[in-house]
């Protein structure tokens, strides 16, 4: 079972332009992480926002959190070619591990 | 600092074949596991590690070993492969030994395909 759902699916924008994308989950926690997977390579951490935190904000990445509606954003702005790949949320569940979502893919034309 | 290495990139296993994809880390984290990636379902886990000596199963543990001897490594076992275990698979650390609560550091996956 996934914990996180992302939303959409996949994206595509132009360098310049600002790109959201939404992760739902299922059960409560602890943490929600994003994760960011350029092709063919590993996962690489992007953020961290505890329960009790409602936004974050690392460069040019601002993630919210809601726990009561379950769900968090990422949003990246002013995006360049260099954000192409895939984002995935990840949420602690209840037995301490973190469970991933099946992740938005977005690809940043010049 | 390697990070996160994993052997081998590539491997076509025959159904029934065994092998092991390996694992290793050098930033003295307690914590690792193993994932495995499969088209439009994200990452699941096989099996974690919250020490040397401990091992535990995760989300989807069938037809897959561990063992943690050392804290550095954290191999994994195929018994007999399956075309089921077609995928990708990665290997991840982090230094706490609760993987929620700190970043996973992931190696760059092993590319795995039963015949």
């Amino acid at each position: 079972s996934q914990q996180g759902e992302e939303d959409p699916q996949a994206l595509s924008i132009q360098e310049g332009e600002n790109a959201t994308m939404n992760c739902s989950y299922k059960t409560s926690i602890n943490n929600l992480q994003w994760y960011r997977q350029n092709s063919g390579r590993g996962l690489v951490h992007l953020i961290l926002i505890r329960s009790n935190e409602r936004e974050k904000h690392s460069g040019r990445l601002r993630v919210t959190l809601d726990t009561s509606k379950k769900s968090s954003s990422l949003l990246i702005t002013a995006s360049r070619a260099a954000d192409t790949a895939s984002y995935f949320c990840a949420g602690g569940d209840s037995w301490g591990k973190l469970q991933f979502g099946a992740g938005t893919q977005v690809v940043v034309t010049p | 600092n390697a990070g996160v290495t994993q052997t081998p990139k590539f491997q076509v296993l025959k159904t029934g074949q065994s092998m092991t994809l390996q694992c290793a880390q050098d930033m003295n984290h307690e914590y690792m596991s193993w994932y495995r990636q499969d088209p439009g379902m994200g990452l699941r886990l096989i099996h974690y590690s919250v020490g040397a000596g401990i091992t535990d199963q995760g989300e989807v543990p069938n037809g897959y070993n561990v063992s943690r001897s050392t804290t550095e490594d954290f191999p994994l076992r195929l018994l007999s492969a399956a075309p089921s275990q077609t995928s990708v698979y990665f290997c991840a650390s982090s230094y706490s030994s609760e993987a929620y609560n700190s970043p996973l550091h992931f190696g760059n996956g092993t590319r795995l395909t039963v015949t």
